[in-house]
C-alpha cells in the first residue's frame, strides 16, 4: 500500500502570496495517478487536480499541480481569502486501491 | 447536474451493522465510464477511502476494512450501498458517497479521482 505524506501540516500566508503544498509517496505513483482536493469546514471535498497536473472543471487557473513518481506539488499562485481550507492529495493505482494524504491546512492571514 | 445523496441511520449501536445508501440523480449509475465510492472522515480528522463499486458489481475495498465492508449497486433504483459490520466507536465519522472517474490499462478498467461528492451523513456509533 502506498503511503502519502503531506507537508507542511499548516501553512499561514497572506492574500496574494504563493502557496506550495507537498505530497510525497512511499513508492512511485504509476502514471502520475494523483489528485488534489480542497475541503472547507462543513463541506464535502472538492476535486481540484487529477492526473497530477490537470485542473478539474471550473477550477481557477491559480491552482496548478506538478510532479511525478514520488514527489508532487500543489501550487496556489495568488492566494485569495476563499482559499482557506484543508488540501488533501490522493493516489489511485492499478490495484484499484486508493489512499489519501493527511492533509495540509492553509490559513489566510 | 449530477447529485448524490446519502441516507441511513445516524446512530448505530456497537457490534451492529452500519448501512447507508447513496441515491444518484441527474445521471445513470449504469454508465460504463464511472465507479461509485464511499469515503469517511472521523470528526476533526482526515479522509479515509472505504471502497468503490462498478455498475457490474465489481468492487475494490480498503484492505484495512475489507473484512467488514460490503458495497453493492442497485441499478434499478440508481443507488449504491455500504454495509460495515461489527462497528465500534472508531467507526464514528462523516460518511460521503462519491462518483469516481475511471482509467483504462492493459489489465482492466480502474477507478480514479472522485469528481462529484454527496454532502455527507454523520454516523455515530454509541449504545
Amino acid at each position: 500500500e502506498i503511503v502519502l505524506t503531506q507537508s507542511p501540516g499548516t501553512l499561514s500566508l497572506s492574500p496574494g502570496e504563493r502557496a506550495t503544498l507537498s505530497c510525497r509517496a512511499s513508492q512511485s505513483v504509476s502514471s502520475s495517478y494523483l489528485a488534489w482536493y480542497q475541503q472547507k469546514p462543513g463541506q464535502a471535498p472538492r476535486l481540484l487536480i487529477y492526473g497530477a497536473s490537470s485542473r478539474a472543471t471550473g477550477i481557477p487557473d491559480r491552482f496548478s499541480g506538478s510532479g511525478s513518481e514520488t514527489d508532487f506539488t500543489l501550487t496556489i499562485s495568488r492566494l485569495e481569502p476563499e482559499d482557506s481550507a484543508v488540501y488533501y492529495c490522493q493516489q489511485y493505482g492499478s490495484s484499484g486501491g486508493f489512499t489519501f494524504g493527511p492533509g495540509t491546512k492553509v490559513d489566510i492571514k | 447536474q449530477l447529485q448524490l445523496q446519502e441516507s441511513g441511520p445516524g446512530l448505530v449501536k456497537p457490534s451492529e451493522t452500519l448501512s447507508l445508501t447513496c441515491t444518484v440523480s441527474g445521471g445513470s449509475i449504469s454508465s460504463t465510464t464511472y465507479y461509485w465510492g464511499w469515503i469517511r472522515q472521523p470528526p476533526g480528522k482526515g479522509l479515509e477511502w472505504i471502497g468503490n463499486v462498478y455498475y457490474t458489481g465489481s468492487t475494490y475495498y480498503n484492505p484495512s476494512l475489507k473484512s467488514r465492508v460490503t458495497i453493492s449497486v442497485d441499478t434499478s433504483k440508481n443507488q449504491f450501498s455500504l454495509k460495515l459490520s461489527s462497528v465500534t466507536a472508531a467507526d464514528t465519522a462523516m460518511y460521503y458517497c462519491a462518483r469516481a472517474q475511471g482509467y483504462l490499462e492493459r489489465s482492466g478498467y480502474f477507478p480514479s479521482e472522485f469528481d462529484y461528492w454527496g454532502q455527507g451523513t454523520l454516523v455515530t456509533v454509541s449504545s
